[in-house]
């Protein structure tokens, strides 16, 4: 079974970076996933998609401190130079035929 | 820029229909698939159904399958969702989303998302 695994929560300060990470069950470590963040109140926006071997294209408009890269059946994503705008929910997202898969998502706090 | 524009939420009893729309933008709307994915109040995100580009393909979240149909207009640059016998559980922001891949069988990522429609399903 397809499943995302992801910590519900997350913090760091203000300009130091946080590696968030996403984990795909066993016997799913190829799969690509995509990141989505969500900030608080709002509708989620895309960031990347992410392939298994830490390759990864961005959405539009997203800047260079939003990067992606994977180990195995890890997939992180990786924030430098935090903002307070990048308090929020992160969510993974994979696909396979016909279904489509969420993580729990996990609420980042900027300190 | 692409833009996507849900309508059609509000509050509807247990056992009632509702029919969302999607109003899209900025892209050619019959290239790309599309979909719906909801969020419960306080909840995470949950995919609920996806429609290939020429509409030849629809897949669907369980819990939905049988009350639940989604569709498109390509004429109109639209997405819909059926939604029928309508429960508590049912109740939540409503997101269409466009595909991440272009004439695809799908499903992929979803890039972007709309602002979503609140949907309401009380006594």
């Amino acid at each position: 079974q397809l499943v995302l695994t992801q910590s519900p929560s997350a913090s760091a300060s203000l300009g130091a970076s946080v590696k968030l990470t996403c984990t795909l069950s066993s016997g799913h470590s190829s799969y690509a996933i995509a990141w989505h963040q969500q900030q608080p109140e709002k509708g989620p926006r895309y960031l990347m998609k992410l392939n298994s071997d830490g390759s990864h294209s961005k959405g539009d408009g997203i800047p260079d401190r939003f990067s992606g890269s994977s180990s195995g059946a890890e997939r992180y994503l990786t924030i430098s130079s935090l903002q307070s705008e990048d308090e929020a929910d992160y969510y993974c997202q994979t696909w396979g035929t016909g279904i489509e898969v969420f993580g729990g998502g996990t609420k980042l706090t900027v300190l | 820029q692409v833009q996507l524009v849900e309508s059609g939420g509000g509050v509807v009893q247990p056992g009632g229909s509702l029919r969302l729309s999607c109003a899209a933008s900025g892209f050619t709307f019959s290239s790309y698939g599309m979909h719906w994915v909801r969020q419960a109040p306080g909840k995470g995100l949950e995919w609920v159904a996806f429609i290939r580009y020429d509409g030849s393909n629809k897949y669907y979240e369980d819990s939905v399958k049988g009350r639940f149909t989604i569709s498109r207009d390509n004429s109109k640059n639209t997405l819909y969702l059926q939604m029928n016998s309508l429960r508590a559980e049912d109740t939540a922001v409503y997101y269409c989303a466009k595909d991440g891949v272009v004439v695809a069988t799908g499903p992929y990522w979803f890039d972007p998302w709309g602002q979503g429609t609140l949907v309401t399903v009380s006594s």
